[in-house]
């Protein structure tokens, strides 16, 4: 059974604490993605991996880091948080490319709350 | 940038089929369009996928016309447990021609008895 496991179901975390919210996933999958989902507005990607060591921005990066220093693992890093991060962040991933066995695997999530 | 439009929410009652349609007027030859369900406090998953005419499965079935402009997404005789969110997904290759895999913001499915 294929699997992507978020560290964390509910984190509570003080404004400008560094927070670390760790995926990790046992498909040997190459793209691994960071989103964040608030009310009203869908999943947002805020960060994304092609393989190990490479990341892209997202549509929303700002405020967030990322590491990708082994393939299963992917984490993202609030480097000062702020309470409009709080919100429920959900990890994925996927093999590379389009078609048939290339869906997107998620964790169950991690709801952040930032006081 | 290939973008999806969605119904915000539909409403439907046990046991009707149920049709969901999303835009897409900007997908690329080779996109595939993907469909996930989501439940409250669940990441999303994996319905089903398409690249063209009709595509069915154990939970779905897919239509896409010759354009693939737009596509539906039917559910055979909802259930109460069909209660969900519903996400159209095509492809979004960046210039790297990595593939960054963006969701909109969904069809909120509500089935009553």
């Amino acid at each position: 059974d294929v699997k992507v496991t978020q560290s964390s179901r509910y984190l509570v975390k003080r404004t400008g604490e560094k927070v670390f919210l760790e995926c990790v996933q046992d498909m040997d999958h190459e793209n691994m993605f960071w989103y964040r989902q608030d009310p009203g507005l869908g999943l947002r990607l805020i960060y994304f991996s092609y393989d190990v060591k490479m990341k892209e921005k997202g549509d929303i990066p700002e405020g967030y880091s990322v590491s990708r220093e082994k393939k299963e693992r992917f984490s993202l890093i609030l480097e000062s948080a702020s309470t409009n991060q709080t919100s429920m962040y959900l990890c994925a991933s996927r093999r590379p490319g389009q078609g048939r066995g290339t869906e997107a695997f998620f964790g169950q999530g991690t709801r952040l709350t930032v006081v | 940038l290939a973008k999806t439009t969605q119904p915000i929410s539909m409403d439907s009652y046990e046991g009707q089929e149920v049709n969901i349609t999303c835009s897409h007027n900007n997908i690329a030859t080779n996109d595939y369009i993907t469909w996930y369900q989501q439940f409250p406090s669940q990441g999303p998953r994996f319905i089903i996928q398409g690249y063209k005419t009709k595509v069915t499965n154990e939970v779905a079935s897919l239509f896409i016309p010759a354009d693939r402009k737009s596509s539906t997404l039917s559910l055979p005789r909802v259930s109460l447990s069909d209660t969900a969110v519903y996400y159209c997904l095509v492809g979004d290759i960046r210039d790297s021609g990595t593939y960054k895999y963006i969701f909109g913001t969904g069809t909120r499915l509500k089935v009553l008895a």
